[in-house]
């Protein structure tokens, strides 16, 4: 089976742009989680989908939001863009809602710089 | 909402000895804690995790202890060898409503094994 992809691998922008990004799960798999990642903060969950409704979502302001298509892709998006969004951004997916126990498979994430 | 802390945030040891990662956890509603890690520039992965039904789980050098009672989990690893450098992060689901949500990740431990 593929893995779970995740495009652009880079991205670099301009505060006050908005950026979108793409995962592309493990075929089979309904549910994909985001996580911002930052040094020293660990992995801050940002949402979760599955089956194409938004499950849970994180402490983040509402310039973060995503979405799930019924091919279980998802895409995040974050408006108005701050220095502080540089991060690296990783979904990951699973069979079935994470916090079931069923195991998360991360993509190799999107390293968005703010400039 | 779940808080997750992880304990120590870098640890260095010699290879050959032993490792522990210790993390607390708030909702005594938790059932499942898996440990992720990850290697510089890599994507997280599972290594092991534990359901609530049990104590301890082993994987060869490497196993997980729990303590439901005082809502703690620990991390194991046996004869250490440099490839088991790496941030290793525990988690925790989210209860909502009695239903485990998304996982909470504590914020890693930087683990060097010195040959």
């Amino acid at each position: 089976k593929a893995g779970v992809t995740q495009t652009p691998r880079y991205l670099i922008k301009t505060r006050g742009q908005q950026v979108t990004l793409s995962c592309s799960p493990i075929s089979g798999h309904r549910s994909v989680s985001w996580y911002q990642q930052t040094p020293g903060q660990g992995l801050q969950f940002l949402f979760e989908y599955f089956s194409e409704t938004q499950r849970n979502k994180g402490n983040f302001p509402g310039r973060f939001s995503g979405r799930q298509f019924s091919n279980s892709r998802s895409e995040m998006n974050v408006s108005t863009l701050e220095l502080g969004d540089s991060a690296l951004y990783l979904c990951a997916s699973s069979s079935l809602p994470a916090g079931e126990g069923y195991e998360q498979y991360f993509g190799p994430g999107t390293r968005l710089t703010v400039t | 909402g779940e808080n997750v802390e992880q304990h120590p945030s870098t640890l260095s040891v010699q290879e050959g000895d032993s490792a522990v990662i210790k993390c607390t956890y708030s909702d005594s509603a938790s059932n499942y804690f898996p440990w992720y890690k990850q290697e510089l520039g890599k994507r997280p992965q599972l290594i092991i995790d534990i359901r609530s039904n049990v104590g301890e789980k082993k994987d060869q050098r490497i196993a997980v202890t729990l303590n439901k009672t005082a809502k703690h989990f620990s991390l194991h690893i046996t004869e250490t060898q440099p490839e088991d450098s790496a941030v290793y992060f525990c988690a925790a689901p989210m209860n909502y409503g009695g239903s485990q949500g998304n996982l909470i990740f504590g914020k890693g431990t930087k683990l060097s094994v010195k040959p």
